[in-house]
Parts: structure tokens; sequence; C-alpha cells
């Protein structure tokens, strides 16, 4: 268990208005994922972080924004949250850049955007 | 076309039956990995594969490089099998390809 949590686990807001949601682990893992999950879609990359300060867009970042300020925290933020947005968000973890990694999952949290 | 395709998308069998989920991926990879994923949300990794076969327990992955193709199996399923299997395979940027699930559901 790589220990990763999420937060909040669930939220409810309105269109128009800013959103963060926060992963954080004790692993010391070096790369952290921002997925979203969508009924008749796979796992689908929004952004992702390879290190504190560095991070990078993935098939979906439109409309959002990640920050990594320490090793431990990876932010994701809806500056203007839209319907779209709404979907259930897994955070993950690996150690290292390797494929041979495997990723460890937070446990989702679900945006309800009205 | 999804680079990573599973089949089927639903399964529903009955206790005790041989469950085979496929997953075929149409890039070059380093490794696949499959997952599951519980009915309460929690994704969890199963296997990474690079080549031939592992086995845990009841559930049996393999792969086969040339044909693109890999299988995970699970023998005497029990209904607390029932989950989401999500195959995705590592491409050459070190990326995850994520396929879009196989719900297995296991009646008793």
């Amino acid at each position: 268990d790589a220990g990763i949590t999420q937060s909040p686990r669930h939220k409810v807001t309105e269109t128009g208005t800013p959103v963060t949601l926060r992963c954080h682990q004790t692993e010391n893992h070096r790369y952290m994922y921002w997925y979203r999950q969508d009924p008749g879609h796979g796992l689908r990359l929004i952004h992702y972080s390879y290190g504190v300060k560095d991070t990078d867009k993935g098939e979906v970042s439109d409309g959002y924004s990640v920050s990594r300020s320490k090793t431990e925290d990876f932010l994701l933020t809806l500056e203007s949250a839209t319907s779209s947005q709404t979907s259930v968000y897994f955070c993950a973890t690996q150690e290292g850049g390797s494929s041979y990694n495997e990723q460890f999952f937070g446990p989702g949290t679900r945006l309800t955007v009205l | 076309k999804n680079e990573v395709e599973q089949s089927p998308q639903n399964l529903t069998a009955q206790e005790g039956e041989f469950i085979t989920i496929n997953c075929s991926y149409s890039v070059g990879i380093s490794a696949l990995h499959w997952l599951q994923q519980h009915p309460g949300g929690g994704i969890v990794s199963l296997f990474m594969l690079s080549s031939g076969k592992k086995k845990h327990g009841r559930l049996i992955a393999t792969i086969n490089i040339q044909e693109k193709h890999s299988s995970l199996h699970i023998t005497a399923s029990h209904p607390r099998d029932s989950a989401v299997y999500i195959c995705a395979v590592r491409d050459s940027n070190y990326q995850l390809i994520w396929g879009a699930g196989t719900k297995l559901i296991i009646k008793p």
C-alpha cells in the first residue's frame, strides 16, 4: 500500500467555480499522475509530474492545471469548472520512470459540477 | 481505433467457471499491466508482464509479444472476483495507454 490519499473524496460544485483536488503520498515516489475516469472510457491522463515543480500535460489537459511544490503533494485545479468535468478523478504515484514500475492509486474523488 | 482494446466489455459467469479476459494492442510496448478495480472504486495492480506468463493464486496472465495480445485468466471464479479488470500498456515514451476495462460479474 503506497499510502496515497485524496481530498476531498466527494465534491459537488457549480459551473464556473474554481476547484482544487489534492493528492498526498507518503512513499516518496518521484512520479505522480492525475487521471479522470468516465463511463465507456479507460483512464485518461490529465497531467503528470516527474519531480518537484516538473509537470507535463496528458491527453485531456484542457481546463486543468497542476502544481507540485513538494514531493508528497500534487494538486489538480479546475480554474472554472464545467459540467463536462464531472467525473471521478484518480491520483497515482510511481516510484521511478522504468517500464516495470507499477502505479499505485489513490481512492478517487467523485466530482459533480452542476 | 483505440490503441488498447479489451474484450469482452462485460462478462457474467457462474461461480466456479474459468474466466478469460483479452487485451490486444497496436503499439510497440515495453511492458503490459493488468489492474483490478473493485466495485468500491479502488484500483490495484495485479501483474506486470514483458514476456511469458505470471501466476498469482487463481489468476494467470499471459502475453504474446509477436501477436500483441495478452490474456488474464481466473480459475475457479468466485463472486469476490467481480470487478473491472483493466489492461494498460507502456509505450515507447514510457507512458501508460489504458484499455476501457472489462466488467466481470460472478454469480453464486
